[in-house]
């Protein structure tokens, strides 16, 4: 079992749609959480970091943690076209780990 | 401030040849990162480096994969006797101590023939 799971998509939604990415993680002591975005040939950039439970928004992204079901997930409200991108969901495991663990990757399409 | 720098942006070799990938961090993140991401794949981590302690090398796939930090700054990432698996980018990423937010570089794309 990989230690983060994504949905590779692709998943498409229409302009002004919301955007819904899911990602679950096996160590459940699990205690960091991100979202990086990672355009075509370029690195990823971090959008979102939530450590709690329950929802953490920042303009049209919300960052959904549920610790109990080992499931994060973010939404993205509005979407619009230079949301495409592939969204990459990492996780800090427990223990001490210095690494984060990151998922395949969700490919977002927004169409005009 | 700048962001992390990383160089040469792209490298082709051939089978068998060593290679240098270099890294120089953000000013004052004490914490640097290596990973590697084949097509398609996700980020695999390589290793880590915080400060002046030794470096956490239980990502490195193989003895061919060294890294060296300098003066705690600029990382540079050896692969000797390269093969066509090796082929991938290589990002290095950097954090301030005691924040777990990561922040990339361009990474170095490398095509081994």
């Amino acid at each position: 079992q990989k230690e983060v799971e994504q949905n590779s998509g692709p998943l498409s939604v229409p302009e002004g749609a919301i955007a819904s990415l899911n990602c679950t993680y096996s160590d459940r002591g699990s205690q960091s959480f991100f979202w990086y975005r990672q355009y075509s040939g370029k690195s990823p950039e971090l959008i979102m970091f939530i450590y709690s439970n329950g929802d953490k928004e920042d303009g049209r992204f919300t960052a959904q943690l549920n610790k109990a079901s080992q499931y994060v997930s973010l939404l993205i409200r509005d979407s619009q076209p230079s949301d495409s991108a592939t969204y990459l969901c990492a996780v800090r495991p427990a223990g001490g780990a210095n690494n984060l663990f990151f998922g395949t990757g969700t490919r977002l399409t927004v169409i005009p | 401030g700048a962001g992390v720098s990383q160089s040469p942006s792209n490298k082709v070799t051939e089978k068998g040849k060593d290679v240098e990938l270099r890294c120089d961090p953000i000013s004052g993140h004490t914490a640097l990162y290596w990973y590697r991401q084949s097509l398609g794949q996700g980020l695999e981590f390589l290793i880590y480096f915080q400060g002046n302690s030794a470096p956490d090398k239980s990502g490195l796939p193989s003895d061919r994969f060294s890294a060296e930090r300098t003066g705690g700054s600029v990382s540079t990432l050896t692969i000797q006797r390269t093969q066509q698996e090796d082929s991938a980018v290589y990002l290095c990423a950097s954090s301030r101590q005691g924040t777990d937010t990561q922040y990339f570089g361009p990474g170095t794309r490398l095509t081994v023939l």
